[in-house]
């Protein structure tokens, strides 16, 4: 089976932007939908981007997903950055059989 | 608005058993794989275990096999997870989830 690598932790200024990496180990990441979750503190997770870079109902355009095969890397991308959006942020895909594959998580600290 | 709501957690000794539930409200749940996810005290998501809409295919983690069963009956909107011969390191919050949707989790806890 493959691994999904995230920094452990990213941190940036309010209202500037921010790139969180996930990187496939092994296979392509283009093979396999990525997904985004973001988990506050104390707080259940949420969708930010499904299917790479699709964003559910209510999430601020300020969040973008994206795909690149020469990295064979996915990355999420959150602009105009607000306090709130200091969080845990996971990445997610399936494997050959259709199962989950989560990546580490990556805590983001807006300063 | 979908919601996903898990019950059935609780406090439990080593070796015990518990049934948790999801029940699933603004989606057609019949035609949707479902997923229990669980998160450890202080660490990661780990998923365990998905069913197909059909309950056809069904999967487990290694950490569970044998242990956990998973179910579902879509009359009822609902989605289950059996959880037999438990460990001190089954002890996290369960969520039951989709790609786009999660609960807000269920806390286990073994201990003697």
């Amino acid at each position: 089976n493959f691994m999904l690598t995230q920094p452990h932790s990213v941190s940036e200024s309010p209202g500037k932007t921010v790139t969180i990496s996930c990187t496939r180990s092994s296979g392509s990441i283009a093979s396999n939908y990525v997904q985004w979750y973001q988990q506050r503190p104390g707080s259940a997770p949420t969708t930010v981007i499904y299917e790479d870079n699709q964003r559910p109902s209510g999430v601020p355009d300020r969040f973008s997903g994206s795909i690149d095969s020469s990295s064979n890397s996915a990355s999420l991308t959150i602009s105009g950055l607000k306090t709130e959006d200091e969080a845990d942020y996971y990445c997610q895909s399936y494997d050959s059989s259709n199962l989950w594959v989560f990546g580490g998580g990556t805590k983001l600290t807006v300063l | 608005e979908v919601q996903l709501v898990e019950s059935g957690g609780g406090l439990v000794k080593p070796g015990g058993s518990l049934r948790l539930s999801c029940a699933a409200s603004g989606f057609t749940f019949s035609s949707y794989s479902m997923n229990w996810v669980r998160q450890a005290p202080g660490k990661g998501l780990e998923w365990v275990s998905s069913i197909s809409s059909s309950s056809s295919y069904i999967y487990y983690a290694d950490s569970v096999k044998g242990r956990f069963t998973i179910s579902r009956d879509n009359a009822k909107n609902s989605l289950y997870l059996q959880m037999n011969s438990l460990r001190a390191e089954d002890t996290a919050v369960y969520y039951c989830a989709t790609p786009v949707n999660w609960g807000q989790g269920t806390l286990v806890t073994v201990s003697s």
